[in-house]
Order: C-alpha cells, then structure tokens, then sequence
C-alpha cells in the first residue's frame, strides 16, 4: 500500500477524448509532482507544484494540464492525445524541505 | 552536467547470494541520494536515502547503500538476495529543497534464479 493514491490505475482513452488523472496524498506533503514513464525507462518529470503553486513545468505539450486545486490533490487533464503518450503516470509528494518523493502506483494510461 | 549512471542494464544473481548495484553521480551540489525499487506494474517504493552523516545507510527490505564522496558513488548492496527482490532498481539524486526534479539513473533489472 503507497500513501500516494492515484486514480484511475488503468485507462483507455481515443485522441478525441477528455480525461482526467487523480493524485491524492494525506502527509502534509506540499510539494506535488507528475511524472511519465515509458516501459523500461526512468521516469521523466513533467510538472511540480509547490504550495499549490506551478513552480516546474518541463516543456509539456499542451494537451496535459496540471491542477492542484488544494494542498492534498492533484489533478492532470488530458485532451487530445496522442499514441506516443501512452505510458505509465506517476503522481509524487515530499514534505517541505529535504526529499524524498514518494510516488503513488501510477495510472497506465493507453491512447486508441 | 548533472547525471547520475547505473552501469549494468541487467543483472542475474542466485537465490541467497549477494547483490550490489553501482550507481555514479555527477551533481553541482550537495547531493541527496535515493534508491528506489519498481516491481512490474507498480510505483516506485523508496528503499533508501542517504543527506548526510554516517555514510552507509540502512533501508528497508534488508538494503544498504554506502555513499563514498571520493568515488561520487553510492552503491546499493544486499547480503542475500530473495526471489521476491527481482525488479527494477533506480538511482537517484536530488538537491536538498522539496518541489525539486530527481535526476534518475536508467535503471538496472534484477533477475533472481533458483
């Protein structure tokens, strides 16, 4: 069991779609990540929010917006997506000051 | 340039016998080290993490890591290795701030055999 808790664990989606990723967390964390992942790959930092503010946006393509609309949520809106963007999307959260993040199960994201 | 390299892509290790994973790093700063660990299907559990102090490390599921300036490593090791082990292993390294990125390795697989 993670203390990162990410929702839907599996989509499916065509490009004409809209959807949205969850991320939730209960430590008190005030820093909020997403990342993607391909298979047999590092992941890759897409976002940051820190005090529920945008701090790192990683040159992502507009069709991911991030939100977070409180300081235990977190939410990422897909729109018109593209067959590349099917991976594996893995909310973090790390206390303020030192790391680490810890990272929820991830939500398996696959693009028709 | 900040980068942190795993060596070995795979590695195959009996049942019982002994592990350790190379990670190097490159960092302008003073680094914070992680290990994290992603079984298939699943996030990424944090096994160990090294800020400062004593330089070997304990972490969870019999883990250690020993962190040596001079070698800019920091080497995941384990006495003995069960089937449950294989996985996925990840090196990190970040600075001490939170709503900073982690610079990770890519990976190295663990296979375990009977």
């Amino acid at each position: 069991d993670t203390e990162v808790t990410q929702t839907p664990k599996h989509l499916v989606m065509g490009m004409t779609n809209k959807k949205s990723l969850k991320c939730e967390q209960h430590m008190g964390h005030r820093a909020m990540y997403w990342y993607k992942q391909k298979a047999k790959k590092p992941p890759e930092l897409m976002f940051v929010y820190s005090y529920e503010k945008l701090s790192i946006n990683e040159s992502v393509p507009s069709r991911f917006s991030p939100e977070c609309p409180n300081s235990s949520l977190l939410n990422l809106h897909l729109h018109a997506l593209q067959p590349e963007d099917s991976a594996l999307y893995l909310c973090a959260s790390s206390p303020v000051g030192n790391q680490p993040q810890h990272f929820g199960d991830g939500t398996r994201l696959s693009i028709l | 340039a900040q980068s942190v390299t795993q060596p070995d892509i795979h590695i195959t290790v009996s049942e019982g016998a002994s592990l350790e994973l190379r990670c190097n790093y490159s960092y302008g700063a003073t680094p914070y080290l992680f290990w994290y660990v992603q079984s298939p299907g699943q996030g990424l559990q944090l096994l160990l993490k090294y800020f400062s102090g004593d330089t070997l490390v304990q972490g969870i599921k019999g883990f250690e890591a020993e962190f040596k300036r001079s070698q800019s490593s920091f080497n995941l090791r384990k006495p003995s290795v069960h089937w449950s082990d294989a996985a996925e292993y990840f090196c990190a390294v970040g600075a001490e701030q939170a709503g900073t990125a982690l610079i990770f390795g890519k990976g190295t697989t663990l296979s375990v055999s009977s």
